[in-house]
C-alpha cells in the first residue's frame, strides 16, 4: 500500500517564478492538507482541500493556490515567487478531516 | 490563539538512557494531538495520536501522555537507541477547527549518542 507520494523531490527556481507541486494522497484518504517547513522551524498549515474545495486556509498570501482533482490527487501551485518562498513542501492525507494525519517525503523548493 | 511550545529545542543522551520530550500548548479546547519524528530532510512519520478524551497512548517503546487542563503532552521513549536520533515534533488539532488543520511546535532535536 503506497503511502503519501510528492513529486518532484526538489525544484530550483529564480524569483518571480512560478511551481506547481504535486501529492498523491494515501489509498483511502480523501482529504489532502498542504504545509510549509522553513528550516529550523515546525510546518505551517498553508491550506486543506475536500471532495475537490478549498475548506480552510492559513495564513498565506493569496499567490499561493491549489487544487483537488477527482482521484484526491492534489497540486500546490506558487506565483511570483519570493526568496522566503524556500522551504520543504509537505503535503498530509486523511480520511476525512478529522483523522489522523499522514506526511508525504516532502518537495524541497529553493528559490534563488 | 493556540500557540504550541516544545522544549528543549535539542537533547543528547546516551544509548540505553530513556528519552522524555515535552509539548505545552496554550488553548486547552484541542481535538487531538499527534507526535512525530522527522529525520534531516525528508517528511514526518507519525509517531502517535491521542484523542483528547485519552490520557495516553502507547506503541512499543513509545508511550505519550495527554493532560488537557494543565496544556500538557509528554512523549516517552524507553531504552534509546542510535536510530531514535531525529526531530521529534508534537501539533494539536482544535474543536473549533472543523477541518482538521495541525498548529505544529518547532520540534526537539535529539541525538543518541552510542
Amino acid at each position: 500500500d503506497a503511502g503519501v507520494t510528492q513529486s518532484p523531490t526538489h525544484l530550483i527556481k529564480t524569483r518571480g517564478q512560478q511551481v506547481t507541486l504535486r501529492c498523491s494522497p494515501k489509498s483511502g484518504h480523501d482529504t489532502v492538507s498542504w504545509y510549509q517547513q522553513a528550516l529550523g522551524q515546525g510546518p505551517q498549515f498553508i491550506f486543506q482541500y475536500y471532495e475537490e474545495e478549498e475548506r480552510q486556509r492559513g495564513n498565506f498570501p493569496d499567490r499561493f493556490s491549489g487544487h483537488q482533482f477527482p482521484n484526491y490527487s492534489s497540486e500546490l501551485n506558487v506565483n511570483a515567487l519570493l526568496l522566503g518562498d524556500s522551504a520543504l513542501y509537505l503535503c498530509a492525507s486523511s480520511r476525512g478531516t478529522e483523522d489522523e494525519q499522514f506526511f508525504g517525503p516532502g518537495t524541497r523548493l529553493t528559490v534563488l | 490563539k493556540q500557540e504550541v511550545t516544545q522544549i528543549p529545542a535539542a537533547l543528547s543522551v546516551p544509548e540505553g538512557e530513556n528519552l522524555v520530550l515535552n509539548c505545552s500548548f496554550t488553548d486547552s479546547a484541542i481535538y487531538n494531538l499527534q507526535w512525530f519524528r522527522q529525520d534531516p530532510g525528508k517528511g514526518l512519520t507519525s509517531l502517535l495520536l491521542i484523542q483528547s478524551s485519552q490520557r495516553e497512548q502507547t506503541s512499543g517503546r513509545l508511550n505519550a501522555s495527554l493532560d488537557k487542563s494543565s496544556g500538557r503532552s509528554t512523549l516517552y521513549i524507553a531504552a534509546s537507541q542510535p536510530g531514535d536520533s531525529a526531530t521529534y515534533l508534537c501539533a494539536v488539532s482544535m474543536t473549533t477547527d472543523s477541518w482538521g488543520k495541525l498548529q505544529f511546535g518547532s520540534g526537539t532535536q535529539v541525538v543518541v549518542t552510542p
